[in-house]
């Protein structure tokens, strides 16, 4: 089966900095790749998504990148505010339809 | 949109008891839903796949006569945790899959206590 490895566990930037989580997939047939934002207490939210046709997606301040090779997705948020402060999780997936396989979470802390 | 509701969002119950969670989407019809456990800082760990109208296929590990799943229609799926015992204390989670351009949507949650 998929095994998402996902770096690091913990993060913490000041506000306005960047901040970059990376993960790993073992399954070369995985092809879709989210990533889910939870809140304390709450469900995780969908923030951005990349499939393995393409390599980079940016949205606003958000910005996914996938290495096919090496079988690596990275988050990048720029500008970083406190509300972003979360847990962020990343899942791989043979596609929409199949069962989602997530990494073990990365707790981020924007410190104003 | 695809908006999935899930309830309760908290429950307290005695050990032996039995809980229902229920699963619906609102806006959008689900032929499969997911049901996930999270213990507190860890991920979500997949318990079973729920099918309307069929059996829901279970993970390795998680007991089917425990966690009975049912998918009775196309925007509702409900989690019984039957004789509930405090290590049955976690965050439940269910997620449904819409349209193609929304992917898989979460629900909010519900925080089961056995005490």
């Amino acid at each position: 089966g998929e095994n998402v490895e996902q770096h690091p566990s913990t993060l913490s930037v000041q506000e306005g900095d960047s901040a970059v989580i990376k993960c790993t997939y073992s399954d070369s047939a995985s092809n879709y790749f989210p990533w889910y934002k939870q809140e304390l207490g709450k469900g995780p939210q969908l923030i951005i998504d990349i499939r393995s046709n393409v390599g980079e997606k940016k949205d606003q301040r958000i910005a996914v990148t996938l290495n096919k090779t090496a079988k690596h997705f990275s988050l990048h948020i720029t500008e970083t505010q406190p509300e972003d402060s979360a847990v962020y999780f990343c899942a791989a997936s043979r596609g929409t339809g199949n069962q989602f396989y997530f990494g073990t979470g990365t707790s981020l802390t924007v410190i104003p | 949109g695809a908006v999935v509701s899930q309830h309760p969002s908290r429950v307290i119950c005695k050990s032996g008891t039995s809980v229902k969670i229920e699963c619906r989407s609102l806006d959008f019809q689900a032929t499969t839903m997911f049901w996930y456990r999270q213990f507190p800082k860890q991920s979500l760990m997949l318990m079973a796949t729920s099918n309307e109208g069929s059996k829901a296929t279970y993970e390795q590990g998680v007991e089917k006569d425990k966690f009975l799943i049912n998918h009775a229609s196309l925007t509702l799926s409900t989690l019984t945790v039957t004789s509930a015992h405090p290590e049955d204390s976690s965050f439940y989670i269910c997620s449904a899959k819409g349209e193609e351009r929304y992917g898989y949507t979460f629900g909010s949650g519900t925080r089961l206590t056995v005490v």
